[in-house]
């Protein structure tokens, strides 16, 4: 069975852009959760979605959105990029019964 | 405040010398405790859930418990392979839906 995939692997942007992050859940798994994970600690809780819409946000500002599609992939847009939003961003996927899998993350640098 | 600590940071052990990780928790309620090991530069790979204090998981050399205020990882006879940052995380029940939140980790290094 495929894990949860992520794509990109890697990027760099600049100061100010955007960025788009991608996220594929287990199969038959249809909720995604969004985690930023800073070198050095534990993962933060972005968001969670479920059924397509927003069910739960964590402690970050309105330039980091979501979205779910109907096949219950997902995609994490931030706007502006700041220096501090360089991390490793990591996707789970869930449903009921199952624990929280995660995606091998994507590393966004901003320079 | 919900939150999770857990000590050591770091641990260096012999292979073959057991020992035990520790997470301690402060949660209004408490839906699943999780254990996850992360590689360097990879996302964390599941261990164990747990649910209810006094419930035990074991997986090769690694046995999970809980308590009501604590869980502890207990790694015995540790080889090399189990070089990794181990994550402790707990899901609180908080507005219906479920957000992990974790603890810093506990990197351990574990030498021939």
């Amino acid at each position: 069975d495929a894990g949860v995939t992520q794509s990109p692997t890697h990027l760099i942007k600049t100061r100010g852009q955007h960025v788009t992050l991608r996220c594929s859940p287990i199969s038959g798994h249809k909720s995604v959760s969004w985690y930023q994970q800073v070198l050095g600690q534990g993962p933060q809780f972005i968001f969670q979605y479920y059924e397509k819409e927003e069910r739960g946000r964590g402690n970050f500002p309105d330039r980091f959105s979501a979205r779910q599609f109907p096949n219950y992939s997902s995609e994490l847009n931030v706007n502006a990029l700041l220096l501090g939003d360089s991390a490793l961003y990591l996707c789970a996927s869930s449903w009921v019964g199952t624990g929280f899998n995660f995606g091998p993350g994507t590393r966004l640098t901003v320079t | 405040e919900d939150q999770v600590t857990q000590s050591p940071e770091a641990l260096r052990l012999q292979e073959g010398e057991s020992s035990s990780l520790n997470c301690s928790y402060t949660v209004s309620g408490l839906r699943g405790l999780f254990w996850y090991r992360q590689d360097p530069g990879k996302g964390p790979e599941f261990l164990f859930t747990l649910y209810s204090a006094g419930e035990e998981k074991e997986k090769e050399r690694l046995k999970a418990t809980l308590t009501k205020k604590e869980s502890f990882l207990h790694i015995t006879a540790p080889k090399p392979e189990d070089s990794a940052t181990y994550l402790c995380a707990v899901d609180p029940f908080a507005g219906g839906y479920n957000k992990l939140i974790f603890g810093a980790g506990t990197r351990l290094a574990v030498h021939p």
